[in-house]
Formats: C-alpha cells, structure tokens, sequence
C-alpha cells in the first residue's frame, strides 16, 4: 500500500543552519505531496505541495521538490529560524481519494 | 487552519466514560475527515464523512467509536467506554470536495486533546 517515510528526529540545528529533512514516499499512483508544520500546542497547517512530478512547492523559506525518480519529497531550507521549531509531516493524497497518508514526522528544534 | 472549528480544545474523561468531540467544517465546506494523533507519532486517518453519510471509515476502531455528520449542525465523534489508550489528539479537517490536485486543500482544525484518567 501507499506509505511516506520521514527521517527520524528529533533534529536539532543551530541558528542559520541549512535545514533538509527526508521524506520517500511509495505509491500505486500519481499522488500530491504535502509538506504540514505542527508548532507546540496547535493543529496542522499546510506549509507547502506539489501536484505532480518535477513541481517544487515552496513557502516561507522552505522548499520541496516533487522527485519521481528517487520517489523523494525533501524538505530544504536555506537559515533556520527559532520560530521553525516545531513538527514537520512530509503527506500523500490522490485526487479522487478521501484521506492524506501521513510520515511520523519530524521534530525540528532550533536553538538561538 | 482557518475556520475549522473543534471543541472542546481539552477533554479529561475517566475510564469507561463516553467522550463527544465536535467539528464545525469551514463555511461551504460539505466534507469531514477526522484524524488521530497518538502521542510522539504522526496523523493517523480515521473517517471521512460527507453531509448525512460515511464514506470512508476504514481508519475507524471496530468497537467504542462512530463518527455522524448530520444536516444540520456538527460532525461529532462519539467514543464510548474511553479507555487509556484513547488518550491522544483528534484533529477534524475539512474540504470543499474530494481531492487536492485541483487545487482544493484540506484544512485542519486545532485539535481536541483527549486525556483518559
């Protein structure tokens, strides 16, 4: 079945640091690909996507290439902030299914 | 995360008690998806609900839990007899339509905190 996988954490940088955390994905199809951003205490936000192959996605920073060949979604950015720290989920969904497959995640902190 | 409302944000139940969590779906929005987070892992998929009807509830625990989202008024999951290990985060979502490669995308909402004592 369809799956996401995520570099364990946590991951801890410094200030300024350049960030990538992992995420391979298996599927049967031609999924979206979803990056979300978890701080302490809140829900899910979106943080960026990727409709198809070869699309990069990128908000507030942070970058993320659709790779079919590699089956790769990785998450880049260029200088952490400390208001990065937080939980990142690397997702997959289909247009014409009903739920988005999650990773575990990856806790992110960054220290000033 | 905007407009996806959950409520209560914080529930504390005793064991064998029944525990009620409501969602209001962004405003247009006719599609319900509910998730649970247990703690230190990812989003786990639960049950999908269009107005009066289950679609998808593959992800639902055989026994204790349903899930309704009726004409009017919430979706509601419903767990009966709570045990410990019900104790996690329960996040509802919500979408205008099936599917985001049109360009649609699924909102959360904040999440209900569910702790059995």
């Amino acid at each position: 079945g369809d799956s996401v996988t995520q570099m364990e954490g946590p991951v801890t940088l410094s200030e300024e640091a350049f960030l990538t955390i992992n995420c391979t994905y298996t599927a049967t199809g031609y999924p979206s690909l979803f990056w979300y951003v978890q701080y302490p205490g809140e829900g899910l936000q979106l943080l960026l996507k990727a409709t198809k192959a070869d699309d990069k996605g990128s908000n507030k920073g942070f970058e993320a290439t659709y790779r079919k060949e590699t089956t790769s979604f990785h998450l880049e950015k260029g200088s952490v902030q400390v208001s990065d720290s937080a939980v990142y989920f690397c997702a997959l969904t289909y247009s014409s299914a009903s739920k988005i497959i999650f990773g575990s995640g990856t806790r992110l902190s960054i220290r000033p | 995360n905007a407009g996806v409302m959950q409520n209560p944000r914080h529930l504390v139940r005793r064991r064998g008690q029944e525990a009620r969590l409501r969602c209001s779906p962004m405003k247009g929005h006719s599609h319900v998806y509910w998730y649970r987070q247990l703690p230190e892992e990812g989003l786990k998929f639960m049950v999908y609900l269009q107005k009066e009807n289950i679609i998808d509830e593959s992800g639902m625990p055989k026994e204790r839990f349903s899930a309704e989202f009726p004409k009017e008024g919430p979706s509601i999951l419903r767990i009966q007899q709570v045990v410990r290990g019900d104790s996690a985060a329960y996040f509802c979502a919500s979408s205008p339509q099936t599917g985001t490669n049109s360009g649609n995308t699924i909102y959360f909402g904040e999440g209900s905190w569910l702790t059995v004592v």
